[in-house]
C-alpha cells in the first residue's frame, strides 16, 4: 500500500518560498513506472496540477505554464522523497496542497492519480 | 488549456437512486477522462480512469462513459457514503485539468 506523508510550513509571507514535502512509502521516488506530482485545490482556482517529476533514463520534470517561472519539484532518492518549491508566494497561492502519484509506465503517464497524500493547507499572509 | 466543464454543479438525490452527472471537454480527448469523489476535509479519491475503467476496490455501482468531448458519469444506486463532490480530469494533454465539481447532496 503505498502511503504519501506530506510535511511544510502553514504560513508563508508573501514574496518568500513556499516549501513542501513528500515522503513515499510502498514504491519509490526514483521508480520507472511512476511519477510524482503536485497539485494544488483552491475555491477561486479548483484543482490545478502544478507540476511532476519522474525517474526514466534520467530524471525529468514537468510544469504548469502558470507556475513555470517560480517552481521547483525536485526528488530526494536518500529520503525516498519529492518537494515543491514556489518562490515570490502571493495571496492568490493560497490553497491546499497535495502530492500525489501517478502510476505511469516506462514510456507514458497514465494520466490519473491514484494515491494522494492527506494535503497541506498554506496560507499566504503577512 | 483544455477545459473542463462539468454539470450540473450541485445535485440533489436520496439514498437508492440512479443519478447521472456529465463533463465536458473544451477539445476532444479521446477516452482520456478521469473522475474522482473528495469529502470535505479528504483528498480525492480515483473513482474511473480512462473514461470507464473502474479503480481497484471501486464499488460496481459507480460506472463511467464516453468518449470525445462528452463523459457521464453514473452511481446506479446511492449509497449514504456517497454523498460527496465529483470532479472529472482530462489527462490527454499537459497540463492535465480539472472540472469545477459536481456537488451531490441528500434530498
Amino acid at each position: 500500500q503505498v502511503q504519501l506523508q506530506q510535511s511544510g510550513p502553514g504560513l508563508v509571507k508573501p514574496s518568500q518560498t513556499l516549501s513542501l514535502t513528500c515522503a513515499i512509502s510502498g514504491d519509490n521516488v526514483s521508480s520507472t513506472s511512476a511519477a510524482w506530482n503536485w497539485i494544488r485545490q483552491s475555491p477561486s482556482r479548483g484543482l490545478e496540477w502544478l507540476g511532476r517529476t519522474y525517474s526514466r533514463s534520467k530524471w525529468y520534470t514537468d510544469y504548469a505554464v502558470s507556475v513555470k517561472s517560480r517552481i521547483i519539484i525536485s526528488p530526494d532518492t536518500s529520503k525516498n522523497q519529492f518537494s515543491l518549491q514556489l518562490t515570490s508566494v502571493t495571496p492568490e497561492d493560497t490553497a491546499v496542497y497535495y502530492c500525489a502519484r501517478d502510476p505511469s509506465n516506462y514510456y507514458d503517464s497514465s494520466g490519473f492519480f491514484d494515491y494522494w497524500g492527506l494535503g497541506t493547507l498554506v496560507t499566504v499572509s503577512a | 488549456d483544455i477545459q473542463m466543464t462539468q454539470s450540473p454543479s450541485s445535485l440533489s438525490a436520496s439514498v437508492g437512486d440512479r443519478v447521472t452527472m456529465t463533463c465536458r471537454a473544451s477539445q476532444s480527448i479521446s477516452t482520456d477522462l478521469n473522475w474522482y469523489q473528495q469529502k470535505p476535509g479528504e483528498a480525492p479519491k480515483l473513482l474511473i480512469y480512462d473514461s470507464s475503467t473502474l479503480q481497484s476496490g471501486v464499488p460496481s455501482r459507480f460506472s463511467g462513459s464516453g468518449s470525445g468531448t462528452e463523459f457521464t458519469l453514473t452511481v446506479s444506486s446511492l449509497q449514504p457514503e456517497d454523498f460527496a463532490t465529483y470532479y472529472c480530469q482530462q489527462s490527454f494533454t499537459t497540463p492535465d485539468t480539472f472540472g469545477r465539481g459536481t456537488r451531490l447532496e441528500i434530498k
